[in-house]
């Protein structure tokens, strides 16, 4: 399946420390993104890596891929309450493109 | 420059009624994804279309589901004689003829709700 599966499925930490979540794969992409999804709200475009590429930043984002292992890394640092939402990685291979299910990160202030 | 409108953002529909939700892509998009999200659940994939052609509906089940994309006017997805099972939250995301280069702009859903 081409579709991206996260890990932890869900994170518990304190405000101010790093939240690492990874998401592995199992076939070829030309891209991988990843979303976030507060509560009952609609999915917000944070990050796209292409396949050529192995570490991104954006903010207090950070995002890898290694496409030897078929796997990417999302790390948010310093973390904020404002952070909890679910996370999710998406694999795209000419223009089809499919989730995870995600990770629930809770940032306790 | 709006971005993606789906509507409507809640659907109460009875058991057998039939449940439309439209969802207009971003202006300049040619591209539109339907997906389907259960509760603490991920996005699952049911069809991609582009204008007047559907791409890819593996996703999509075989009875009671429809799709289109017309030339003029939203994409539509089209439940008939629905069930509780149906009950989900459906997301549309479109993106430019390009693909996905700079990521997929998704709408904010509509919660249909089966009784």
């Amino acid at each position: 399946s081409q579709q991206g599966e996260e890990d932890p499925q869900a994170l518990s930490i304190q405000e101010g420390e790093n939240a690492t979540m990874n998401c592995s794969y199992k076939t070829s992409i030309n891209n991988l993104q990843w979303y976030r999804q507060n509560s009952g709200r609609g999915l917000v475009h944070l990050i796209l890596i292409r396949s050529n590429e192995r570490e991104k930043h954006s903010g207090r984002l950070r995002v890898t891929l290694d496409t030897s292992k078929k796997s990417s890394s999302l790390l948010i640092t310093a973390s904020r309450a404002a952070d909890t939402a679910s996370y999710f990685c998406a694999t795209a291979l000419n223009n089809d493109m499919r989730f995870g299910a995600g990770t629930r990160l809770t940032v306790k202030p | 420059n709006a971005g993606v409108m789906q509507n409507p953002r809640h659907l109460v529909r009875r058991r057998g009624q039939e449940a439309r939700l439209r969802c207009s892509p971003m202006k300049g998009h040619s591209h539109v994804y339907w997906y389907r999200q259960l509760p603490e659940e991920g996005l699952k994939f049911m069809v991609y279309l582009q204008k007047e052609n559907i791409i890819d509906e593996s996703g999509m089940p075989k009875e009671r589901f429809s799709a289109e994309f017309p030339k003029e006017g939203p994409s539509i997805l089209r439940i008939q004689q629905v069930v509780r099972g149906d009950s989900a939250a459906y997301f549309c995301a479109s993106s430019p003829p390009s693909g996905g280069s700079y990521g997929y702009t998704f709408g904010s859903g509509t919660r249909l709700t089966v009784v």
